[in-house]
């Protein structure tokens, strides 16, 4: 069974910092692209960033170009998000997501974390 | 960038009843458009992907359809646990980048 679980949310102050973990079972990581989509809260979806199964590609959205960087270690089955420098609006539950074989949508997605940006 | 632009944002009906929801693109886009189904609390769930591809595990009163601008996904008689979010997502091959539409709420009537 496939699964991600994602940890490392929680209060941080604007101007701070924060890393995200995603734990994946069930499925070769190695194999995949891998992304983090948030989603603040009562609006709509927003991907933030992907990587390739080797890590020799990343792409973001322009908002966290320059203070997010996604990372993986596909020896420990696990996908990261540094993010720095964070502001009130980076406040949103962060999901990490598994990129289907064409890598155009996600086919699994884990539980989500809170990150909430506030002084 | 493209846009994608979901229509309604808010539906409501009854079990039973047969919806369409509608997601129009800013430019022609290739098939790479899916659909997926949000409930309180939790992850969002692939539906339909390739336009008009179901998901594995995905009931089949779920369906997608269209092409060039306009995309539309059917739920052909409406079951309780339906009354969801939907939202369309596609990708831009050029920047990469993954754009969403603003959500349809299902509600019950």
């Amino acid at each position: 069974e496939v699964q991600l679980v994602e940890s490392g949310g929680g209060l941080v102050q604007p101007g701070g910092s924060l890393r995200l973990s995603c734990a994946a079972s069930g499925f070769t990581f190695s194999s995949y692209w891998m992304s983090w989509v948030r989603q603040a809260p009562g609006k709509g979806l927003e991907w933030v960033a992907n990587i390739k199964q080797d890590g020799s590609e990343k792409y973001y959205v322009d908002s966290v170009k320059g203070r997010f960087t996604i990372s993986r270690d596909n020896a420990k089955n696990s996908l990261y998000l540094q993010m720095n420098s964070l502001r009130a609006e980076d406040t949103a539950v962060y999901y990490c997501a598994r990129s289907s074989v064409g890598e155009d949508t996600w086919d699994y997605w884990g539980q989500g974390t809170l990150v909430t940006v506030s002084s | 960038d493209i846009q994608l632009t979901q229509s309604p944002s808010f539906l409501s009906a009854s079990v039973g009843d047969r919806v369409t929801i509608t997601c129009r693109a800013s430019q022609g886009i290739s098939s790479y458009l899916a659909w997926y189904q949000q409930k309180p609390g939790k992850a969002p769930k692939l539906l339909i992907y390739a336009a008009s591809t179901l998901q594995s595990g995905v009931p089949s009163r779920f369906s997608g359809s269209g092409s060039g601008t306009e995309f539309t996904l059917t739920i052909s008689s409406l079951q309780p646990e339906d009354f969801a979010t939907y939202y369309c997502q596609q990708l831009n091959s050029y920047p990469w980048s993954y754009t969403f539409g603003q959500g349809t709420k299902l509600e019950i009537k």
